[in-house]
């Protein structure tokens, strides 16, 4: 079975913190994808890799870098967080042409 | 947006009824998928129908496609307390070389024992 592994299920962080948000799949698979869900709107993506030290934007970047340094992990980073930032954050991967995402159990940040 | 809509947004049902979800979308599709999402967790994967495809079974699971209106239905069967979750649909629609997902905001569905 796929795998998706989130650092932390949750996190308590102060304005202004850089925060590390870690993912890590164990299936090989070439995408990697964070999005975060909040009540009412759904998931939204905001970056995601289809290749080691690729990356690309999703619909709402701002505020947010994302690291990819080996296949199997993909770091969000935010750089400065804010209490807007407040959310679920959740990871998936998919296998190349083939876009069934596998998700993590999600991360739930909360910047105080 | 290309963003899928569901609907409704919440339906709650009883123990071995069935249960009927929406999902309209605005654009050309490669293939549209159901992920559910238990309270507090990630999504996981239900089903994929193509865009050449009509219907799809998997177990209690119905999957109906109309690339003409635009829509897809997602049927389950004798449901069951278990089936408490959020149901969303996502549409994979071509972008060039890697394509991704476009999720809607979910239907929550409450099945009373």
């Amino acid at each position: 079975d796929v795998k998706v592994t989130q650092s932390s299920r949750y996190l308590v962080k102060r304005t202004g913190e850089k925060v590390f948000l870690e993912c890590v799949q164990d299936m090989d698979h070439e995408n990697m994808f964070w999005y975060r869900q909040d009540p009412g709107l759904g998931l939204r993506l905001i970056y995601f890799s289809y290749d080691v030290k690729m990356k690309e934007k999703g619909d709402i970047p701002e505020g947010y870098s994302v690291s990819r340094e080996k296949k199997e992990r993909f770091s969000l980073i935010l750089e400065s967080a804010s209490t807007n930032q407040t959310s679920m954050y959740l990871c998936a991967s998919s296998a190349g042409g083939r876009n069934i995402q596998y998700f993590g159990a999600g991360t739930r940040l909360s910047v105080l | 947006s290309q963003q899928g809509e569901e609907d409704p947004q919440a339906l709650s049902i009883q123990e071995g009824e069935n249960a009927t979800m929406n999902c309209s979308y605005k654009t050309s599709i490669n293939n549209l998928q159901w992920y559910r999402q238990n309270s507090g967790r990630g999504l996981v994967h239900l089903i994929l129908i193509r865009s050449n495809e009509r219907e799809k079974h998997s177990g209690r699971l119905r999957v109906t496609l109309d690339t003409s209106k635009k829509s897809s239905s997602l049927l389950i069967t004798a449901s069951r307390a278990a089936d408490t979750a959020s149901y969303f649909c996502a549409t994979d629609f071509y972008t060039g070389a890697n394509s991704k997902l476009t999720f809607g905001k979910g239907i929550t569905l409450s099945v009373r024992p």
